[in-house]
């Protein structure tokens, strides 16, 4: 099956720094990926969707300024948590359709978050 | 109210045992449903799509009532590598955007 890569898998940092985690479609291209974000016990969320060539659409409640998402390429999406604080601290998850099955949408391993 | 709502459990059962949980969906215009899993700390994966004649992969048969807008997952034979949090997902068709219910615990006991 298609797969999705996450990267870092893991990170630290200090509040106030940025953290840029990268989601990629291995053998696939994507112009749609989406990112969501899943707190302890609670069910994953949407923040926005990436799409290629074009600004990233957010979802209600979420700081597109804060957020920054980044679609370079078809196979490329990016996300920067900037100024980050304790409460951004959480497992953040990409996943990429394949075009033209968008019901099949491939999730990468998620990137564990932790802001201090 | 939440877009996808979920028993969250946890459902501990005995090796060989069935075990069944639901999900309801509130959006009407909702046009596939699925069901993921969770291991602890990883990515969802696709368990199984959710047709409304209902369908059966193996062990699993998942059921689709649109009228009562409710999404149903029943394991037979428990495996102890059964136990995850399943995951209710719903998806509309104009934008493909999934919502993700928070989850059903299991436990498959030896």
């Amino acid at each position: 099956g298609a797969v999705v890569s996450q990267h870092p898998s893991r990170v630290i940092c200090k509040s106030g720094t940025s953290v840029k985690i990268e989601c990629r479609s291995l053998d696939f291209q994507a112009t749609t990926m989406f990112w969501y974000r899943q707190f302890p016990k609670q069910s994953l969320m949407l923040m926005a969707t990436s799409n290629e060539g074009s600004k990233a659409t957010y979802e209600q409640g979420v700081e597109k300024d804060k957020f920054l998402i980044n679609h370079a390429s078809l196979t490329l999406s990016t996300l920067t948590v900037t100024s980050a604080h304790p409460e951004d601290s959480s497992f953040y998850i990409c996943s990429a359709p394949q075009e033209g099955a968008f019901k099949e949408q491939y999730f990468g391993p998620g990137t564990r978050l932790t802001v201090t | 109210r939440k877009e996808v709502e979920q028993d969250p459990g946890p459902f501990n059962v005995p090796e060989g045992a069935t075990v069944a949980f639901n999900c309801t969906y509130s959006n009407s215009a909702s046009q596939s449903f699925f069901w993921y899993r969770q291991d602890c700390r990883k990515e969802p994966k696709l368990l199984m799509s959710v047709y409304s004649s209902g369908n059966e992969d193996g062990r699993f048969t998942a059921q689709l009532n649109r009228a009562s807008q409710y999404i149903s997952l029943l394991i037979r034979d428990s495996k102890l590598s059964d136990s995850a949090t399943y995951l209710c997902v719903v998806m509309r068709s104009n934008d493909y955007k999934l919502s993700f219910g928070a989850g059903t615990t299991v436990t498959v006991r030896a």
